[in-house]
Order: structure tokens, then sequence, then C-alpha cells
């Protein structure tokens, strides 16, 4: 059973600081990774894909991938109240299905 | 404007009684997917389509159908629908599949409560 795991969190991050949220899947064949953002009841709204090793930056958002640990992470710098949302982590199976993480809730206080 | 729509946004029924929720793409995109979101469970998928006529079961295709007669419509039917399908459904499109580097985009999404 291909698997990605999250934290389910409540990760609660000040205002301003750097939230750091983290995904590891199983599949070793993976070869995309997507981090989307949801709203509570709203739809997921892609923010991050990412598919080499290494840092991609966008804005106040930053992918890492570490494909040797099977690790994917999101950083938000200067995070904003409006930041506050479900983090979705996908992984781009080695079938050409995307597998879904169960979510990091974040919170950030003002 | 680039958008999946789906209908109804809201339904409530009862044990049994056969539904569709439609979806619709103006995008020309050959991907089609359903998921289904529970609380502490993600998004898991349904059916998927890679184009017309062409579909596949995903994780959790039990009790569900699906049909793909035209590129841009992704039907979802309940033939019986079940109190254990009580959930947040949304319908995704890409232009091909997700690895593909293709972006997948979300229609906002149908709560059902079925009784």
């Amino acid at each position: 059973q291909k698997e990605v795991e999250q934290n389910s969190g409540p990760l609660s991050v000040p205002e301003g600081a750097i939230a750091s949220l983290n995904c590891t899947y199983s599949d070793r064949g993976s070869q995309s990774f997507f981090w989307y953002r949801q709203y509570s009841g709203k739809s997921p709204e892609l923010i991050m894909s990412i598919y080499s090793n290494g840092d991609k930056e966008d804005g106040r958002f930053t992918a890492q991938l570490n494909k040797a640990s099977q690790y994917v992470s999101l950083l938000i710098r200067d995070s904003q109240p409006s930041d506050s949302a479900t983090y979705l982590c996908a992984v781009g199976d080695s079938n050409y299905q995307l597998i879904w993480g169960a979510g990091t809730k974040l919170i950030i206080k003002p | 404007e680039a958008q999946v729509t789906q209908n109804p946004r809201y339904l409530i029924t009862v044990t049994g009684k056969k539904l569709t929720v439609t979806c619709s793409q103006n995008m020309n995109h050959e991907y089609m997917s359903w998921y289904r979101q529970d609380p502490g469970l993600g998004l898991r998928q349904i059916y998927y389509s890679m184009n017309v006529e062409v579909t596949d079961k995903g994780d959790v295709p039990e009790g569900y159908k699906v049909s793909r007669k035209e590129k841009r419509n992704f039907p979802l039917i309940l033939e019986s629908p079940s109190p254990n399908q009580t959930s947040l459904y949304f319908c995704a499109s890409s232009l091909r599949s997700v690895t593909a580097k293709n972006i997948q985009y979300f229609g906002a999404g149908t709560r059902l409560s079925v009784l």
C-alpha cells in the first residue's frame, strides 16, 4: 500500500515566523510532488510543485525534495494569518496516480 | 474563465435513492477524476478517466459509477446511496495525467449527506 504521511497538527506558528511542513512517501518510484492549500470547506489549490532534488522557491514559499530520504517539505516565510489552512501533500506515484496525505492544519497566530 | 463546475454544491438524500453529481470542465482537459474527502483521511480517489470512454477505478470505487461520453463531462453516479457515502466530493481535471507535470484543477465540491 503506497502511503504519504503528514503530521495532522495543528501546527501553530507566530505571525512573521517560518512555518515548516513535512511529508514522507513510501513509493521510491515517485516522480512528482505537490503541495496544495485547502481552506476550510473549500477546494484544494496548488501552491507548489517540485520534481527534482533540492529547493524550489516561489515568493514566500519554498519546497524541498530529498528523494533518497523520501521526504518533501514546504517552508512558508513571513507567515501571515491568511496562511492558516490545511496543507495537503500529494505524490505522483510510479503508476501515474496521485497519492494524497491527510494534510497538516496550520494556524498562524497574530 | 477556466473552471471545473460541480453540481449540486449541497445534497441531502435518503438511502437507496439514485443520484448523480455532475462535473464539467471548459479547459479541454483529457484527465478527470473524482475524490471523496473525509475528516482525517485526506483525499481518496474514486474513479478517474484518461480520456473519452476511458475510465478506471481509484482507491474507493465501491458504490459509485462514472461515465465519460464527452471530453468536458464526467458525472458521478450513486445507484443506491448509503450513509457511509456521506462525504465531501471533489471533481478535478488536468491536461493529461498528473505525472506529466500538469496542474490538477478542482471543482468547488459537493457536500453529500445520505440519511
